[in-house]
């Protein structure tokens, strides 16, 4: 079955950029999503399509997705970015979630 | 504004049936080009997809859950339900109902997520 490994933690100081990735085999030929989920929260989507952001979501949230890899990236981060962040993927008819990815700003 | 409200009982029994249902507000269930789906996630650890449908037709599962799981879609009652047999411990999480972007194929990302009902596997 299809996996997505994303690191299970990253720390970034206030104001840096975050880079998150999630991989999985030939994932560039794959559409893949990405949520933001804070404490006690419904995830939100945050990136569709690899790179499209939803309305409301803010510009310092970006993505890309080539050969094996997806990178979620966050520029200017805020303390309010901390969250866990999932990425997700559609393979042979199964929605595929990384294992999460938990964001600490400090 | 689409809502969607999960409920159900909050204490099941080890070998039975958790059984679920998401109301959909804001909106209706038939509206063409949505698919729609179920996701858990036990307490402090990541998420787990269960299922998606269409209101009329195409139903995916989850390998690892599909002999246990049945997602049917109540459009009078605008409601998508969840049914999972011969639970056990493992089963305990908080379930979520969401709705996927427009798309005539599944499954595109989940773009409206509810609030999540927890359920705990039990004696």
């Amino acid at each position: 079955s299809y996996e997505l490994t994303q690191p299970p933690s990253l720390s970034v100081s206030p104001g840096q950029t975050a880079s998150i990735t999630c991989s999985g085999t030939d994932l560039g030929h794959k559409y893949v999503w990405w949520y933001q989920q804070r404490p006690g929260q419904s995830p939100l989507l945050i990136i569709y399509q690899d790179s499209k952001r939803p309305s409301g979501i803010p510009e310092r949230f970006s993505g890309s997705n080539s050969g094996h890899t997806a990178t979620l990236t966050i520029s200017g981060t805020q303390p309010l970015d901390e969250s866990d962040y999932y990425c997700q993927a559609w393979d042979s008819k199964t929605v595929i979630f990384g294992g999460g990815t938990k964001l600490t700003v400090l | 504004q689409l809502q969607l409200l999960e409920s159900g009982p909050g204490l099941v029994k080890p070998s039975e049936t958790l059984s679920l249902t998401c109301t959909v507000s804001g909106d209706s269930i038939r509206n063409g080009g949505y698919y729609w789906g179920w996701i858990r996630q036990p307490a402090g650890k990541g998420l787990e997809w269960i299922g998606s449908r269409y209101y009329s037709g195409s139903i995916y599962y989850n390998p690892s859950l599909k002999s246990r799981v049945t997602i049917s879609v109540d459009t009078s009652k605008s409601q998508l339900s969840l049914q999972l047999s011969s639970v056990t411990a493992a089963d305990t999480a908080l379930y979520y109902c969401a709705r996927h972007l427009k798309g005539t194929n599944c499954c595109n990302g989940f773009e409206v997520w509810g609030q999540g009902a927890m359920v705990t596997v039990s004696s």
